[in-house]
């Protein structure tokens, strides 16, 4: 198993441009998860969703969209990029049931300049 | 909203010297869960706490999670230049939508002199 793969690793965006960051994860999870990592803050959750066809906001959704049509995948969609945006961004995923922890991709760096 | 806050921010030992990062949830946790991300890493999970008062080990390191429900700590007993990364607390509550859903602490971001 490949686990949660991400694409790309690192992008650079000018303000107002827009981008969808890719997430696939083959472990048939049914949970999944997009977070932003900003220095010292932690981890922030954006979006989840439960689901196909399933998503709901987490603390900080302004500025992102999702979707979920199938198992395997979750992109995030940035419309009208901001420098506020820039972070490391970590997709993830877990089994609802057992210790529901969760498995991260390897994230995106992306800088909004 | 719930907030899951974790002290200290940063922790400098050397080698060889025991390490606590503690974690405070303003509700009370259904679980927390421990991850540790290496220097330009992803988090990687290492244990969930569910009970009252439960202690959990491995090798070095213990966790505990509070009578409460609302603290908990992790503690490296003789750290190792391996131990070096943050360390995450994240608390999970139950019921509903917020099923699966963890709230991160800022993390302790622990450096290892040799």
């Amino acid at each position: 198993n490949a686990g949660v793969t991400q694409t790309p690793k690192f992008r650079i965006l000018k303000i107002g441009q827009s981008m969808t960051l890719q997430c696939t994860q083959d472990m048939n999870h049914n949970y999944m998860y997009w977070y932003r990592q900003d220095p010292g803050m932690g981890l922030k959750l954006i979006y989840y969703s439960v689901g196909a066809g399933i998503t709901d906001k987490g603390e900080v959704p302004n500025g992102y969209n999702v979707s979920r049509s199938t198992t395997e995948d979750f992109p995030l969609r940035l419309e009208l990029a901001a420098p506020s945006q820039t972070s490391v961004y970590f997709c993830a995923s877990s089994l609802l049931q057992g210790t529901y922890e969760q498995y991260f991709g390897p994230g995106t760096r992306l800088t909004v300049t | 909203g719930q907030q899951v806050m974790q002290i200290p921010q940063y922790q400098h030992v050397q080698e060889g010297e025991d390490f606590t990062t503690y974690c405070n949830s303003s509700t009370t946790l259904s679980n927390i869960q421990w991850y540790k991300q290496r220097p330009g890493g992803h988090p990687v999970f290492l244990i969930q706490l569910v009970k009252s008062g439960e202690v959990k080990k491995q090798k070095r390191l213990t966790f505990q999670f509070g009578e409460a429900k609302k603290n908990s700590s992790l503690h490296i007993t003789a750290t190792q230049t391996t131990d070096v990364g943050t360390y995450f607390c994240a608390g999970g509550r139950a019921g509903g939508t917020s099923y699966g859903k963890l709230t991160f602490g800022q993390g302790t971001i622990l450096t290892v002199h040799p």
